[in-house]
Parts: structure tokens; C-alpha cells; sequence
């Protein structure tokens, strides 16, 4: 099975740069996405690295590895509203099943 | 406006008590899951279904049921419900092509067992 690592928690100052960590230890996927939910609500798609390399999205972008088993999600130019819980994910069979990680839960503070 | 629409989005009942949560989507994708969402767990896949009357197994199905009918619905049904499955609840979709890497997931169902 898939096993996606995340830290539980970081904490970044407003206008700064954070870095989200993700390790897996899998077989084989189809790609690696990254989620972000905020408190209460549903998890919104933020990015997908099919092909290792860095992704760019505005202020978020989101780097793969498959060689190393490692990605990140990169926010710049902080906002509060950033303030989330971030998850990695991976589908594998086609897609079909998806293993999310533990997720990490960003605070911005001023 | 592309949506998933889940029923009900607050629940208390009590142990063995047959329920259903309900999951519509209106993107005419082909693929749809449930999760359960657990605090130190992250999202869980329960159960998947990539087409009418074709459903698998996710990581968690122990006491859960679904079914899919219509391509649109893909209901989650709890025979008998226990504390355990106290948790929070999100019904996905997405495509199945190129753009299949994006799901779509409802605004979720929180459930209490008592």
C-alpha cells in the first residue's frame, strides 16, 4: 500500500515563503496532488505533478521527486488566508484508489 | 454551477440504526469515492465506483455499503452504525481523462454514533 508523511504542523510568518513537506514510500502512482482545506470546510485541489520537476501556480508551486520518494508544495508571499490544513495525495490502479497523507496544518501569523 | 451535494451534512443517531448519506454530483463524471476523515488520520478512502453499477473496495469499507445506480448518485449506507464510525464524511468525483487528476470533493457530513 501507499504511505504518504507530512509534518502535523507549521507555523510561517504572514508575507514570508513556507515549504510543505511530503515522503512517501510507495511502488508506483500516477502522480502526486496536493489539497489544501480549510477548518470546516472540504479539501480544494491546489496542484498535480505528473512528471518529476517543479510545478508553478502563481504563489504555489509543488515539486516531485519520484527517484527520491519526495515532494514539497511551496507557498510564497504568505496571506492569513493560507492559514490551513494541507494533504498530499497519490492514486494508484489507475487512479483509481487514492491515499491521502496525514495532512499538515499551516498557521500564518503576522 | 459544478457541485457535489451531500445529505445529510449533520447526523446524530445511535447505534444500529440503519442510515444513508446521500451524494449527488452534476459534472457527469464517471468516477466517485467517499472518505472519512479522521483527526491525525488525514482522508481515508472508503469506497469507489468508476461507472454505473461498478464499485471497489478504498482502505476502510469494514461496515459501510454503497451502490451506484445512476451515474450522478452514490449513496453510503451504514447497516448498523457504531461509535467507531463517528467521524466526518466527504463524497468525491472526478473525470476520468486528462483532467481526471482533480477531485471534487462535497462539503461533507458530519456524523455522531451514540
Amino acid at each position: 500500500g501507499q504511505s504518504l508523511e507530512q509534518p502535523s504542523e507549521v507555523t510561517a510568518v504572514e508575507g514570508a515563503i513556507v515549504q510543505i513537506n511530503c515522503t512517501y514510500q510507495t511502488s508506483g502512482f500516477y502522480g502526486l496532488s496536493w489539497y489544501q482545506q480549510h477548518d470546516g470546510g472540504a479539501p480544494t485541489f491546489l496542484s498535480y505533478n505528473g512528471l518529476d520537476g517543479l510545478e508553478e501556480k502563481g504563489r504555489f508551486s509543488s515539486f516531485l521527486s519520484r527517484s527520491k520518494g519526495y515532494s514539497y508544495l511551496l507557498l510564497k508571499e504568505l496571506q492569513m488566508k493560507d492559514s490551513a490544513s494541507y494533504f498530499c495525495a497519490v492514486g494508484s490502479g489507475g487512479y483509481q484508489k487514492v491515499t491521502f497523507g496525514t495532512g499538515t496544518k499551516l498557521q500564518v501569523i503576522p | 454551477e459544478a457541485q457535489v451535494t451531500q445529505n445529510p451534512r449533520y447526523l446524530i443517531t445511535v447505534t444500529g440504526k440503519k442510515l444513508t448519506v446521500t451524494c449527488s454530483q452534476n459534472m457527469n463524471h464517471e468516477y466517485m469515492s467517499w472518505y472519512r476523515q479522521d483527526p491525525g488520520l488525514g482522508l481515508r478512502q472508503i469506497y469507489y465506483s468508476m461507472n454505473v453499477e461498478v464499485t471497489d473496495k478504498g482502505d476502510v469499507p469494514e461496515g459501510y455499503k454503497v451502490s451506484r445506480k445512476e451515474k450522478r448518485n452514490f449513496p453510503l449506507i451504514l447497516e448498523s452504525p457504531s461509535p467507531n464510525q463517528t467521524s466526518l464524511y466527504f463524497c468525491a468525483s472526478r473525470d476520468t481523462g486528462f483532467s481526471g487528476n482533480t477531485i471534487y470533493f462535497g462539503e461533507g457530513s458530519w456524523l455522531t454514533v451514540v
